[in-house]
């Protein structure tokens, strides 16, 4: 597989459900971020991983849990969600040199995991 | 007042038209601009960066004003093809050690024959 693959690609849970979204990425980059994506908003940047460090957390409900167990692989689980929490979750990767210099800043997205929370 | 601005459009022009989107950011500390292109139920792709100097792909033209936090895009002889909602980005060094990207709302564009 090539660029950044997500699982699963639709998902239907109720609210009391835990379950966790996958993201893997095959471009040897050293970022991850999860961002969430609902109907007529921009997309909100949830977490940053840099070197498997979370760099970012943007005040996100801690019903939402990252992990990040290499840099390859990024994880978010989720617990007692609630319906507003439908939306579309990418994930993206990008390459960063050491601080203060960066190699590359461009972001490459996953095709998103769509949630929907009854 | 939000940190990156789009107008949310659509924008509905003819094939060959040639049609611009402009994008203003608040935060002045901000260091790299980009373009992304989102197709309908798909994922934002890159569709260029933003210099300060401007460049050009192909039909595409991104300009940058950093003095007055405003950046551009322009698109000529309008393709079907082209028909997409465009994202603006903005990204942030943060102290934690990396950069923050803030993505617009998005400007819808739609090209009709």
């Amino acid at each position: 597989e090539t660029g950044v693959t997500q699982t699963p690609r639709h998902l239907v849970m109720g609210m009391t459900n835990k379950k966790s979204l996958k993201c893997e990425q095959h471009l040897g980059h050293n970022a991850m971020y999860w961002y969430k994506q609902s109907a007529k908003k921009p997309l909100e940047l949830m977490f940053v991983y840099s070197l498997e460090e979370r760099v970012e957390n943007n005040s996100v409900p801690s019903r939402f849990s990252p992990e990040c167990p290499n840099s390859s692989h990024l994880f978010l689980h989720l617990h007692t969600l609630q319906p507003e929490d439908s939306a579309l979750y990418l994930c993206a990767s990008s390459q960063e040199g050491v601080r203060g210099k960066p190699i590359q800043e461009t972001q490459y997205f996953g095709p998103g995991t769509r949630l929907l929370v009854l | 007042r939000k940190e990156v601005e789009q107008d949310p459009g659509p924008f509905n022009v003819p094939e060959g038209a040639t049609v611009a989107f402009n994008c203003t950011y608040s935060n002045s500390a901000s260091q790299s601009f980009f373009w992304y292109r989102q197709d309908c139920r798909k994922e934002p792709k890159l569709l260029m960066s933003v210099y300060s100097s401007g460049n050009e792909d192909g039909r595409f033209t991104a300009q940058l004003n950093r003095a007055s936090q405003y950046i551009s895009l322009l698109i000529r002889d309008s393709k079907l093809s082209d028909s997409a909602t465009y994202l603006c980005v903005v990204n942030t060094w943060a102290s934690g050690g990396s950069y923050i990207p803030t993505f617009g709302r998005g400007t819808s564009l739609i090209v009709h024959p």
